[in-house]
């Protein structure tokens, strides 16, 4: 019952250090998710894969890239850090991303950057 | 743009119903949805309901959706500590591509 699981769940970070956040999923959704969460803010979304080999910007894609490595993995890429870029990060998978179907939620990473 | 709104805390007593609230506005809602996040933890799907529903219950839950008011809300019956967290509703709308716009969350607090 592993779901949406990522890697690593904690990190702290120097200004200018790069970093990966791993997501995998084994579900089989076609649809993948990277959303930062600050608080009073909800969710923004960063970027999202809708099925494998694509993918998209959404809300706040600056600084991030993002890498849909085959259907279960979807990776988040901080080239440079910075402290604004200092929150807790979820990845999530949906069957499509067409909005009639839930997202599944892994427990996020909280990541730190100094 | 499309903007989703709660307010930002609910304080209950334990046993009492909670009522948390959610409005939007943009008419072309399709799937509108509840989620849970406990500390430290990440968000757990509750419930959800298609625009064209009034209301869904299940269990100690129930969904109301006013399409005029363009308002949502989620009854908690019989609230317990274990229902202390924040909720969040979310909702999908044709003119965002179907992506989930999301509230800011409301943190319910429970009174012993």
């Amino acid at each position: 019952n592993a779901g949406v699981t990522q890697t690593p769940k904690f990190q702290v970070l120097k200004t200018g250090q790069s970093m990966t956040l791993q997501c995998a999923q084994d579900m089989n959704h076609n649809s993948m998710y990277w959303y930062r969460q600050d608080p009073g803010m909800g969710l923004r979304l960063i970027y999202y894969s809708a099925s494998e080999g694509t993918t998209d910007k959404g809300e706040v894609p600056n600084g991030y890239n993002v890498s849909r490595l085959n259907k279960r993995e979807f990776s988040l890429r901080l080239e440079s850090a910075a402290p604004s870029q200092t929150s807790v990060y979820f990845c999530a998978s949906s069957e499509t991303d067409r909005g009639n179907q839930p997202q599944h939620f892994g427990d996020g990473t909280r990541l730190s950057i100094l | 743009g499309e903007d989703v709104e709660q307010s930002l805390f609910l304080s209950v007593r334990e046993g009492d119903s909670s009522v948390i609230n959610c409005t939007y506005t943009d008419s072309s809602s399709t799937y509108l949805y509840w989620y849970k996040q406990e500390p430290g933890a990440g968000l757990q799907l509750l419930t959800y309901i298609f625009s064209n529903m009034d209301m869904k219950q299940d269990q100690r839950l129930t969904v109301l959706l006013n399409k005029k008011d363009k308002h949502l809300s989620l009854r908690i019956a019989d609230t317990q500590t274990g229902d202390s967290a924040i909720y969040f509703c979310a909702e999908s709308f044709m003119d965002s591509n179907y992506q989930l716009i999301w509230g800011a969350g409301t943190k319910l607090i429970i009174k012993p």
